[in-house]
């Protein structure tokens, strides 16, 4: 069974302009969520999905990032415009997600951005 | 409020020689705990888990970690390294009831020397 895709894997982009990244999380996964990883960090969440409802997305910095699940498989997070400050590996996640029932999440090989 | 810190961003041992990597939690709440491993490139994959029950616990690879609430401790061990073992590990806590958001350490980089 594939794990979660994420693409694309790398991204070199100049200040100012937008980018967007692209996750499908394993069949059958209710939650999804997008961290970003500095370098030398662990990843933060910025958002997290239950099916196509965005519930927690307290960390997401809404002046210039977006993100959508459309039918509440895959996803997309959106930059616009991008800063140097973006610079990260952005990983995308899912699991079951069963209410209170802790289910392990499965992580993406991640979208490292670089912002010149 | 919780939070993890792992003490030592880089860790170097012999092969053959135990591995442990320290981290302590701070949680308001009765804790779950995490330990993933990150490889050059790659995302993170959950090397155990503690959620309830047995304080030790067996992961993946030979690891295990031990649940201590007195200490607020769950450090990963390893009686003898491999070099493969070489790569970033990452402590991680939760909430044990509702929405578990996960809040991450910094990671400790372990180096296997031949």
């Amino acid at each position: 069974e594939a794990g979660v895709v994420q693409s694309p894997r790398y991204k070199i982009i100049e200040k100012k302009q937008p980018v967007a990244f692209w996750c499908n999380p394993i069949s059958g996964h209710n939650t999804l969520y997008w961290y970003r990883q500095n370098l030398g960090q662990g990843p933060e969440l910025l958002i997290r999905y239950e099916n196509e409802e965005a519930v927690d997305d307290s960390q997401l910095p809404k002046d210039r990032f977006s993100a959508e699940r459309l039918k509440g498989v895959d996803s997309t997070l959106k930059i616009q415009p991008a800063e140097l400050g973006d610079s990260a590996v952005y990983l995308c996640a899912s699991s079951l997600g069963r209410g209170q029932t802790y289910t392990e999440a499965f992580f993406g090989q991640g979208t490292r951005l670089t912002v010149v | 409020a919780q939070s993890v810190t792992q003490l030592g961003s880089h860790v170097s041992v012999s092969e053959g020689a135990l591995v442990l990597l320290r981290c302590n939690y701070s949680s308001s709440v009765p804790p779950y705990l995490f330990w993933y491993v990150q490889y050059p490139n790659q995302g993170l994959q959950l090397l155990l888990k503690y959620t309830t029950g047995a304080t030790l616990v067996k992961g993946i690879n030979g690891f295990e970690a031990e649940f201590k609430k007195s200490e607020t401790s769950f450090h990963l061990t390893k009686p003898s390294a491999h070099m493969s073992d070489a790569a970033e590990y990452f402590c991680a806590v939760s909430n044990s009831g509702g929405y578990q958001k996960v809040t991450f350490g910094t990671g400790t980089k372990l180096q296997v020397i031949p």
